[in-house]
């Protein structure tokens, strides 16, 4: 199947920091990545839509302007998390869509962020 | 608003015990389904996807149907393995204007024990 690979896969910063995940497709060309957070015995939720060479679309409640989102190429996507504070500790989630073949979401490994 | 809702929460078994996991969603006008598996700390592992206008996919060990009337999706499992121990998600794909977003039921957290 289609690979999706994060870095880093756990990432460990100070208050006040930004910190920049990495989500890419390796076999595959995305036109549409998704990230998601995942907080301890919890679901998914859906954080925002990237999509290639445009500005991400967020969902209700999700501040744009902190977790800055870059879709430069068909094969990256990247989310920022600016002045990083410890309730943005969480796992972080890419998926990437496969277009044209059912549409199957694939995702990557996660990026545990720790913020003390 | 679409919410997924799964049952159990939890559920332990012996190995060898076929099971099934149970999803039921609200709002019956879906693109797709798809289940996944999540190991502890790690990301989603995509086990079957299921078309709106399909009622069941077989993978291996693994299968899932659909009925969309009703809002609900199983996975089985046959002949369940220690390895089968994870957590298992539900996510529905709404299509039209939410297409490719996914809403994830909160998991069936399986332990399969030998």
């Amino acid at each position: 199947g289609a690979v999706v690979s994060q870095h880093p896969s756990r990432v460990i910063c100070k208050s006040g920091t930004s910190v920049k995940i990495e989500c890419r497709s390796l076999d595959f060309q995305a036109t549409t990545m998704f990230w998601y957070r995942q907080f301890p015995k919890k679901s998914l939720m859906l954080m925002a839509t990237s999509n290639e060479g445009s500005k991400a679309t967020y969902e209700q409640g999700v501040e744009k302007d902190k977790f800055l989102i870059n879709h430069a190429s068909l094969t990256l996507s990247t989310l920022t998390v600016t002045s990083a504070h410890p309730e943005d500790s969480s796992f972080y989630i890419c998926s990437a869509r496969l277009a044209g073949k059912s549409n199957e979401q694939f995702f990557g490994p996660g990026t545990r962020l720790t913020v003390l | 608003k679409q919410e997924v809702t799964q049952i159990p929460a939890a559920l332990s078994v012996p190995e060898g015990e076929n099971l099934v996991l149970n999803c039921s969603f609200t709002d019956s006008a879906i693109y797709n389904l798809q289940w996944f598996r999540q190991d502890p700390g790690k990301g989603l592992t995509s086990l079957l996807l299921i078309q709106s206008s399909q009622r069941e996919q077989t993978s291996g060990r693994l299968n899932a149907s659909l009925d969309k009337s009703s809002g609900r999706s199983t996975l089985y499992i046959a002949a369940s393995q220690p390895g089968d121990s994870a957590t298992y998600l539900c996510a529905i794909n709404a299509g039209g204007t939410s297409y490719g977003k996914l809403t994830f039921g909160q998991g069936t957290i399986l332990t399969v024990h030998p």
